[in-house]
């Protein structure tokens, strides 16, 4: 059974830094690319970043450009979203997503519960 | 970036009737279009990728169609755990999700 699991989330200040963390299993991690979509509380889902299975090709939302960067570590069946100057408007459920495809998208087939982030002073 | 854009953002339909949603992109993504369904306090489920091709579990009542810019999903005969909110995701380049369309009852 594929299992994906988050963590890292929490309450952080404004201008404050989090990395979230995903840990996969049931599958072979370095046969897909891994996303993050993250959901505002009663909003709709927003492509945050990805990365391919090599890491040979990542990409982020304008939204998050330059604040964020991910991560994988094949060998540890883990991705990475290190966030930086955190804002109000990064308050989301962060949802780690494996990718049908190995490159760079296709369709997301599973899907973590998320993480929540927070920021508030 | 591709913009995806869908309509209705609220659909009130009775249990029993054909729901059709539309998700329509801003430039051609070819085939390159899945549909998610989200239900409160749960993960989007992929429901249709390819733009027709139903993910594995995925009941005969969902079909997807469409190709370029314009996609509809078709809910034949909505059953009481249908009601949600859909998602299209286009995946030609980079992905992009559009708005949603919340499935309520009439």
């Amino acid at each position: 059974e594929v299992q994906l699991v988050e963590s890292g989330g929490g309450l952080v200040q404004p201008g404050g830094s989090l990395r979230l963390s995903c840990t996969a299993s049931g599958f072979n991690f370095d046969d897909h690319a891994m996303h993050w979509v993250r959901q505002p509380p009663g909003k709709g889902l927003e492509w945050v970043s990805g990365i391919s299975w090599n890491s040979g090709n990542i990409a982020y939302a304008d939204s998050v450009k330059g604040r964020v960067t991910i991560s994988r570590d094949n060998a540890k069946n883990s991705l990475y979203l290190q966030m930086n100057s955190l804002g109000a408007e990064d308050l989301a459920l962060y949802y780690c997503v494996r990718a049908s495809d190995y490159a760079n998208a296709g369709w997301f087939d599973s899907w973590g519960q998320g993480t929540l982030v927070a920021v508030s002073s | 970036e591709v913009v995806m854009t869908q309509s209705p953002a609220t659909l009130s339909v009775s249990p029993g009737e054909r729901a059709t949603l539309s998700c329509r992109a801003s430039q051609s993504v070819s085939s390159n279009l899945a549909w998610y369904q989200q239900k409160p306090g749960q993960a989007p489920r992929l429901l249709i990728y390819g733009a027709s091709t139903r993910a594995t579990g995925i009941p005969a009542r969902f079909s997807g169609s469409g190709s370029g810019t314009e996609f509809t999903l078709t809910i034949s005969s909505l059953q009481s755990e249908d009601f949600a909110v859909y998602y299209c995701q286009q995946y030609n380049n980079w992905p992009t999700f559009g708005g949603g369309t919340k499935v309520e009852i009439k």
